[in-house]
């Protein structure tokens, strides 16, 4: 079975701030990536995803992941925060040697960016 | 091209009732997923389809059940609803069965009392 760890429920920063949020995984088999934002009353939108080769991967809106299978970890990084990035950010893993395509999500982080 | 859509946005229903939500998949995409958002908590899957068939159930009873049409729409129907059910339930299309990312619509409001 798979497994996500989001550590911490909420992540204050200041706008211009650097954004990490940390996503641990449990996984069998090397799995697949992925981080979504969700806006309030709204439904996921896909950040970024990672499936094989370059362990760094590029998203929409600034927001970079690297995989890490040595901590299996794979944390979102902004460089510098702005204020509509104020969502809730959740991490989840597929296995990509699976049936079907589900996701395993972690409980998710809020992020509040700061004026 | 349109996204995934989903219907109703909001829904009261009482304890003991039935509900069908339905969902429209994106353009191209053959595979729906189901799941359900309790507040607070990450999305949790409750089923997929893929060409009109289950590919797969996560943890959730048998009043839960599904279809997929030939036009890849699908229903989520959950019969004896519990308070408990009370959720944003989310739709989820993708081109593959397997190991894709997934394209969610903006779910439907469940409240049950």
């Amino acid at each position: 079975a798979q497994s996500v760890t989001q550590l911490g429920s909420h992540v204050s920063v200041s706008e211009g701030a650097l954004v990490l949020l940390r996503c641990n995984y449990s996984s069998s088999v090397p799995p697949y990536l992925f981080w979504y934002v969700q806006y309030p009353n709204q439904g996921l939108q896909l950040l970024l995803k990672y499936t094989t080769g370059a362990t760094l991967v590029k998203g929409i809106n600034g927001f970079e992941a690297e995989f890490k299978k040595s901590e299996t970890s794979f944390h979102l990084t902004k460089p510098s925060a702005h204020m509509s990035d104020a969502a809730e950010y959740f991490c989840a893993v597929s296995d990509p040697r699976g049936a079907n395509s589900k996701l395993t999500f972690g409980k998710g982080i809020t992020l509040s960016v700061r004026p | 091209e349109t996204g995934v859509t989903q219907s109703p946005t909001h829904l009261i229903k009482t304890r003991g009732q039935q509900v069908t939500l339905r969902c429209s998949s994106q353009s191209g995409h053959n595979t729906v997923s189901w799941y359900q958002q309790a507040l607070g908590q990450g999305p949790q899957f409750i089923f997929q389809y893929y060409r009109e068939e289950e590919n797969g159930r996560g943890n959730f009873p048998p009043r839960f059940s599904g279809l997929q049409f030939p036009n890849y729409s699908s229903e989520l129907n959950v019969n004896a609803l519990e308070l408990d059910d009370s959720a944003l339930y989310l739709c989820a299309s993708s081109s593959l069965a397997g190991g894709y990312e997934q394209y969610f619509g903006p779910g439907t409001r469940l409240t049950v009392t």
